[in-house]
């Protein structure tokens, strides 16, 4: 069974900390995504990575670093922590066979107190 | 830019009830659109798509009709349980693409009550 595992399901941290969310997919996707997902607003996209230490910035990158030294691991860094990036995370990775189809970790939920 | 709007929630239903989940859109050329549904606890997953124009997309007794007509791409069910309770996410996506350009509603938070 594919798996996108999230290292923490809930986090909480104080504002100004550097936060790391870990991302660990066992499908050999290339392609990898972080989205937070707010009430309202949908899923947003924060930075996705297409390889091995290659990166872009999605539509809400401010705020955020990634790191993606190996394949099957995508981190999300928190620089400093701010009260506004309080919200749910998802790491999805992508199966690019034609099925277009998305595989989504089960979410942190991050508050930055 | 491409958009998704989807009808706002929660919606609560009775066990059997017939359920429909509207989700229109805003996209250039020829998007595939998606349905993807979150249970309690969990992270998104794929409930049904459609790549072209009056494709029917369907699983678990789920539909949607891809209509290009009308921009629209509305999920149904004849009868929903329990189950069924959820949070449903209407998406679109240039597929040739790495996925990157995936756009997701705002969700729609279900309730199915016994």
């Amino acid at each position: 069974d594919v798996k996108v595992t999230q290292s923490s399901r809930y986090l909480v941290k104080r504002t100004g900390e550097k936060v790391f969310l870990e991302c660990v997919q066992d499908m050999d996707h290339e392609n990898m995504f972080w989205y937070r997902q707010d009430p309202g607003l949908g899923l947003r996209l924060i930075y996705f990575s297409y390889d091995v230490k290659m990166k872009e910035k999605g539509d809400i990158p401010e705020g955020y670093s990634v790191s993606r030294e190996k394949k099957e691991r995508f981190s999300l860094i928190l620089e400093s922590a701010s009260t506004n990036q309080t919200s749910m995370y998802l790491c999805a990775s992508f199966d690019g066979t034609g099925n277009e189809k998305l595989f989504f970790g089960s979410g942190t939920q991050l508050s930055v107190l | 830019g491409d958009s998704v709007t989807q009808m706002e929630g929660p919606v609560t239903l009775s066990e059997e009830a017939f359920l429909t989940i509207n989700c229109t859109y805003t996209a250039t050329g020829y998007p595939s659109l998606f349905w993807y549904v979150q249970y309690p606890g969990e992270g998104l997953q794929l409930l049904l798509k459609a790549t072209k124009a009056d494709d029917k997309g369907s699983n678990k007794g789920f539909e949607a009709t891809y209509r290009k007509e009308t921009t629209s791409f509305h999920l149904e069910k004849g009868s929903v349980q329990v189950s069924d309770s959820a949070v449903y996410f209407c998406a679109l996506s240039h597929v040739l693409n790495n996925n990157n350009d995936m756009r997701f509603g705002a969700g729609t938070r279900l309730t199915v009550k016994p």
